[in-house]
């Protein structure tokens, strides 16, 4: 079945780019989308179709998707920040909606 | 803003069924949005369990599909899930989720529930 990695933690300091993988076959194929979740929160849609950003959620994250990586990035890293992030991909030809294994940020 | 709000019963017997309603506010189930279901395992990831369209279309994570049944209720604005032979691998938060979803677009999960944590225990 379809599988999408994430590197389980990623350190940054305030201020400063944080970057997030997410890996999969041919992922850059597929719209990638990616969530937010605070402590004992629901997620929080804050990229989908790759790099479009909903609305109210901060410039300071981007996204992109190509080849087999999508990269969330969050530029001039806030404590408010400091959260699991999930990629997740839809597979058109199956219906099926895979979640990336999470990577925790923490802002230092 | 549409609202989502889940309930069921917490506790859920080894065996049993488990089933959660997901109730949708300031909107409405038979609008153009698909409605998933998602879990997470206690300090897990999230996993897809299906999803549904208020005309009768559905879509089931495979591995737990002979499981699995996925309902929408128009008259009462709401969407369920059904789980049946029930282990404690299947204790998780659950929640629900409006899916924008047009064609072979997909613009992510956008909406969600609080979620309902189910747990399975004798």
């Amino acid at each position: 079945s379809y599988a999408l990695t994430q590197p389980p933690s990623v350190s940054v300091s305030p201020g400063q780019t944080a970057s997030i993988t997410c890996s999969g076959d041919k992922l850059g194929n597929k719209n990638a989308c990616w969530y937010q979740q605070k402590p004992g929160q629901s997620p929080v849609l804050v990229i989908y179709q790759n790099s479009e950003r909903p609305s109210g959620i901060p410039e300071r994250f981007s996204g992109s998707n190509s080849g087999n990586t999508a990269t969330l990035t969050i530029s001039g890293t806030q404590a408010m920040d400091e959260a699991d992030y999930y990629c997740q991909a839809w597979d058109s030809s199956t219906a099926y909606y895979v979640f990336g294994t999470g990577t925790k940020v923490t802002v230092l | 803003q549409v609202q989502l709000q889940e309930s069921g019963p917490g506790l859920v017997k080894p065996s049993g069924t488990l089933s959660l309603t997901c109730a949708v506010s300031d909107g409405s189930v038979s609008s153009a949005y698909w409605w998933s279901w998602v879990r997470q395992s206690p300090g897990k990831g999230l996993e897809w369990i299906g999803e549904i369209y208020y005309r009768g279309s559905i879509y089931y994570n495979p591995s737990l599909r002979s499981r699995l049944t996925i309902s929408v209720d128009k008259s009462n604005n709401q969407f369920s899930l059904r789980l049946t032979s029930v282990t404690a691998a299947d204790t998780a938060l659950y929640y629900c989720a409006r899916v924008n979803r047009k064609g072979y677009f997909y613009y992510g999960m956008d909406v969600w529930g609080q979620g309902t944590m189910v747990t399975v225990s004798s």
